[in-house]
């Protein structure tokens, strides 16, 4: 099946610091979103993203489907944003999401 | 426009009880679909449901679990015989295109 990597595991900024947050994923795929996933375990859209790019506030996002990448963009950061990014996939039309393993940043003040 | 809804959001309950969690939708939204997800690891999907039928399953659903939408609208997750392994946060998620969009979760705890 469809492997989903995500880097890196783990990330500790200071606040106000920008970061990168990369998925990769092993085939092609019908959707890809990006969510982050608060204290409480709710899972919070950020971006439904197959291909292109977007952008929602401080947040962006890159997907390069013919590379099989993408991208979340956090620009100066907040401790808000402290929680779990997780990318999923939908391999095909299948209607299932696969996700990967998440990154867990902790941003501090 | 509420958001997708699940209850119980906790439930504890001793081995070999039988416990059920019910989802309700986006309004309007066709597709409904159940993951889990345990302690450090990603959601994992268990099955979907377009209107009332049950498209999906992974191998994930022992014969333990049983998931029904009877009239295309709620839905609920029944685990039968409940085993420690089966302690996890339980997601519920919609979607009337691609984009899917989660409940809260119900968190299981099997002592």
């Amino acid at each position: 099946g469809i492997q989903v990597e995500q880097s890196p595991p783990d990330l500790i900024l200071q606040e106000g610091a920008n970061s990168t947050l990369r998925c990769n994923f092993s085939d092609s795929v019908n959707n890809l979103q990006w969510f982050h996933q608060n204290p409480w375990g709710q899972l919070i859209n950020l971006f439904y993203i197959p291909s292109g790019t977007k952008q929602n506030g401080r947040l962006s996002a890159t997907t390069v489907a013919t590379e099989r990448y993408s991208l979340l963009y956090i620009s100066s950061s907040q401790t808000t944003d402290s929680g779990v990014y997780f990318c999923a996939v939908e391999p095909g039309n299948t209607g299932k999401l696969i996700f990967g393993q998440g990154t867990t940043l902790q941003v501090k003040p | 426009d509420t958001g997708v809804s699940q209850d119980p959001r906790h439930k504890i309950t001793k081995r070999g009880q039988n416990v059920t969690f019910r989802c309700d939708p986006i309004s309007e939204h066709n597709r409904l679909y159940w993951y889990r997800q345990t302690l450090g690891q990603g959601p994992e999907f268990l099955t979907y449901f377009q209107n009332e039928a049950q498209l999906e399953k992974s191998r994930l659903l022992s014969d333990r679990f049983s998931a029904e939408r009877p009239k295309g609208s709620f839905s609920t997750l029944e685990i039968q015989r409940t085993e420690q392994g089966d302690s996890a946060m339980y997601l519920c998620a919609s979607s009337f295109g691609p984009e899917q969009f989660f409940g809260p979760g119900t968190r299981l705890t099997v002592l």
